[in-house]
């Protein structure tokens, strides 16, 4: 299994460009998570899903968007990039918290990607 | 709201035993998280707590105090390899969502 995967691992934009980021998972997971990591900022939800087809607002959701067409799937889309954008992107994933899987569900992550906006 | 509180920054000398401690203020609570991330790469699971008390796995171990608002992650016989970040998470009851608010981090350095 290659767990959670991300592409591309590094980029780098100008100014109002767009981009599309993917995660992808072969854990069957139902749950998959975007977060933004910034130095003294910790990691910062962004949206998530809870299902395909479902998508919901995080803490940090401005300027970003996110499908889940496929389960597993989820994009991460930049309409307009903004120098504040720069930052790493984190994707996770992990199952719906019943008491019969797991005890804690913990949250799975991909290796991450490196955004610069100039 | 929710808040959670951790140092951030820590040293200590390979061998020895550390304590990295987090506190938060948060509703609903449903389970703390610690999680290890070297720099550079993505964070994994270390352990996690709902009950209080001391969850042991080999050198790490973690506690919490849930009238206290209050965790630690323990790591005993440091080795060069624990440098890393530590990042306590909080997990709320908010519809089933699993989501985690997460401290800003510990950035430990284990020294020779």
């Amino acid at each position: 299994n290659a767990g959670v995967t991300q592409t591309p691992k590094f980029r780098v934009l100008k100014t109002g460009q767009s981009m599309t980021l993917l995660c992808a998972q072969d854990m069957n997971h139902e749950y998959m998570y975007w977060y933004r990591q910034d130095p003294g900022m910790g990691l910062r939800l962004i949206h998530y899903s809870v299902g395909e087809g479902t998508t919901a607002k995080g803490e940090v959701p401005d300027g970003y968007n996110v499908s889940r067409l496929k389960k597993q799937n989820f994009l991460l889309g930049l309409e307009s990039a903004a120098p504040s954008q720069t930052s790493v992107y984190f994707c996770a994933s992990s199952f719906f918290p019943e008491v019969e899987r797991e005890p804690y569900n913990e949250q799975f992550f991909g290796p991450g990607t490196r955004l610069t906006v100039l | 709201g929710q808040n959670i509180d951790q140092p951030t920054e820590m040293t200590a000398t390979e061998g020895a035993i550390v304590q990295i401690n987090c506190t938060y203020q948060t509703s609903g609570f449903n389970g703390l998280f610690w999680y290890q991330q070297h720099a550079g790469e993505a964070p994994t699971f270390l352990s996690y707590n709902v009950l209080d008390g001391l969850e042991e796995k080999g050198r790490f171990s973690s506690f919490l105090s849930r009238s206290k608002g209050y965790s630690y992650l323990l790591l005993k016989e440091l080795q060069m390899k624990d440098s890393a970040s530590y990042l306590c998470a909080v997990r709320r009851l908010s519809g089933n969502t699993g989501k985690l608010i997460f401290g800003q981090g510990t950035t430990l350095q284990v020294k020779p």
